[in-house]
């Protein structure tokens, strides 16, 4: 079971440049989320997706653009990189359809931005 | 405004040596509090989730209480594979989608 699969594990960017996150899982869950994790700051929300079609904006989504291409993949965008996007990205999902159901992360990618 | 706060930051147990980690939590509406493990370079490992004050639950050499303010995991006889960074967090009713997480404890199991 690969469970929640992110692409690239590491990159580093040039100021300005553009790259996409790729996040996929294997589960059938509903719901996807994108945090980012910064040391002393605990992981932060940047945008989720409910259900497959729809997208919405978390805690710090300045900088950011997401695609929920189907129900298994959930896309990042940074369109113009800046040093402060510096960070470890993680990609969760769970089922989302009842209950209170817990998240499952991936391995996270991370990202420097020079 | 959600708050998670964990305590202590940093802690460091002789193999054997029980204790404590807290999570106190200020929300609007507690729906769940969750526990995680997160190795070194991995992300968040789910372990347990406690959605009501007086409710316990056990895995292995942990277990995690929840009162109406805070949260408790307590690791007994903890071996050096526990060493971790144990995070916390909370989702509320107002904020259904949004996991609130504390910045973690990072426990070392001294062999």
């Amino acid at each position: 079971n690969a469970g929640v699969t992110q692409t690239p594990k590491f990159q580093v960017l040039k100021t300005g440049q553009s790259m996409t996150l790729q996040c996929a899982q294997d589960m059938n869950h509903n719901s996807m989320y994108w945090y980012r994790q910064d040391p002393g700051m605990g992981l932060r929300l940047i945008y989720y997706s409910a259900s497959e079609g729809t997208t919405d904006k978390g805690e710090v989504p300045n900088g950011y653009n997401v695609s929920r291409l189907n129900k298994r993949e959930f896309s990042l965008r940074l369109e113009s990189a800046a040093p402060s996007q510096t960070s470890v990205y993680f990609c969760a999902s769970r089922t989302g359809t009842s209950g209170n159901t817990e998240a499952f992360f991936g391995q996270g990618t991370r990202l420097t931005v020079v | 405004e959600d708050q998670v706060t964990q305590s202590p930051e940093a802690l460091r147990l002789q193999e054997g040596e029980s204790s404590s980690l807290n999570c106190s939590y200020t929300v609007s509406g507690l729906r769940g509090l969750f526990w995680y493990r997160q190795d070194p370079g991995k992300g968040p490992e789910f372990l347990f989730t406690l959605y009501s004050a007086g409710e316990e639950k056990e895995k292995e050499r942990l277990k995690a209480t929840l009162t109406k303010k805070e949260s408790f995991l307590h690791i007994t006889a903890p071996k050096p594979e526990d060493s971790a960074t144990y995070l916390c967090a909370v989702r509320t009713n107002f904020g259904n989608e949004k996991l609130t997480f504390g910045t973690g404890t990072r426990l070392t199991i001294i062999p």
